[in-house]
């Protein structure tokens, strides 16, 4: 079956600071895949997505590359702001299927980012 | 943001008892999800509903059942909660394609 494989973290940086949160995955077809970011308290929120191989989704200075070779679809943002500080998810879509299971989502088990000023 | 309510916002209950929560939206999605977030497992489906009255498991759907009578509305039942049901569980709906909203979760709390 699909599965997502997240760095666990947690992960504290600084402001400005470089950040990578690596994500692989194993799928079985072309999956789509996302990052989503949940603030404290909140749901979940669409970061930014990627619908096949070599797509870069990107938003609000946040970049993950569709990497098939190496089934990876790692997060990433040159410099971080307090605000940023979140925990992140990374998901694919499962493609087949009959009935309503063409756009079930797997998620990794989340990332806990913490950027100190 | 997505017109999705979830009732209620947190719940505390004891071990035995029957528990509903609704997920409202005002989007008429076709898909609706219910997912539970737990510690050290991100989130995972718990049913799913493709239509009205059109419903089928995910991954962790043992003791749960749900029931999608209109559109708008997606009810999760425990119908004997116990002490590992407890969690946060998120509602989720999408149309056409795989971009699913989230609504803001229910917290339960199971004695």
């Amino acid at each position: 079956g699909n599965s997502v494989t997240q760095m666990e973290g947690p992960v504290t940086l600084s402001e400005e600071a470089f950040l990578t949160i690596n994500c692989t995955y194993t799928a079985t077809g072309y999956p789509s895949l996302f990052w989503y970011v949940q603030y404290p308290g909140e749901g979940l929120q669409l970061l930014l997505k990627a619908t096949k191989a070599d797509d870069k989704g990107s938003n609000k200075g946040f970049e993950a590359t569709y990497r098939k070779e190496t089934t990876s679809f790692h997060l990433e943002k040159g410099s971080v702001q307090v605000s940023d500080s979140a925990v992140y998810f990374c998901a694919l879509s499962d493609q087949g299927g009959s009935g309503g299971s063409n756009y079930k989502l797997t998620f990794g088990k989340g990332t806990l980012l913490t950027v100190n000023p | 943001d997505a017109g999705i309510t979830q009732s209620p916002r947190h719940k505390v209950t004891e071990t035995g008892t029957p528990v509903t929560l609704r997920c409202h939206q005002t989007e008429n999605h076709r898909y609706m999800y219910w997912y539970r977030q737990d510690p050290g497992h991100g989130l995972r489906l718990i049913h799913y509903s493709y239509g009205v009255k059109d419903t089928d498991k995910g991954e962790v759907s043992d003791g749960y059942s749900v029931s999608r009578s209109k559109t708008e509305d997606f009810l999760l039942t425990l119908e004997s909660a116990t002490s590992s049901q407890t969690s946060v569980y998120f509602c989720a709906i999408s149309e056409h394609d795989n971009l699913q909203h989230f609504g803001d979760g229910t917290r339960l709390s199971i004695l």
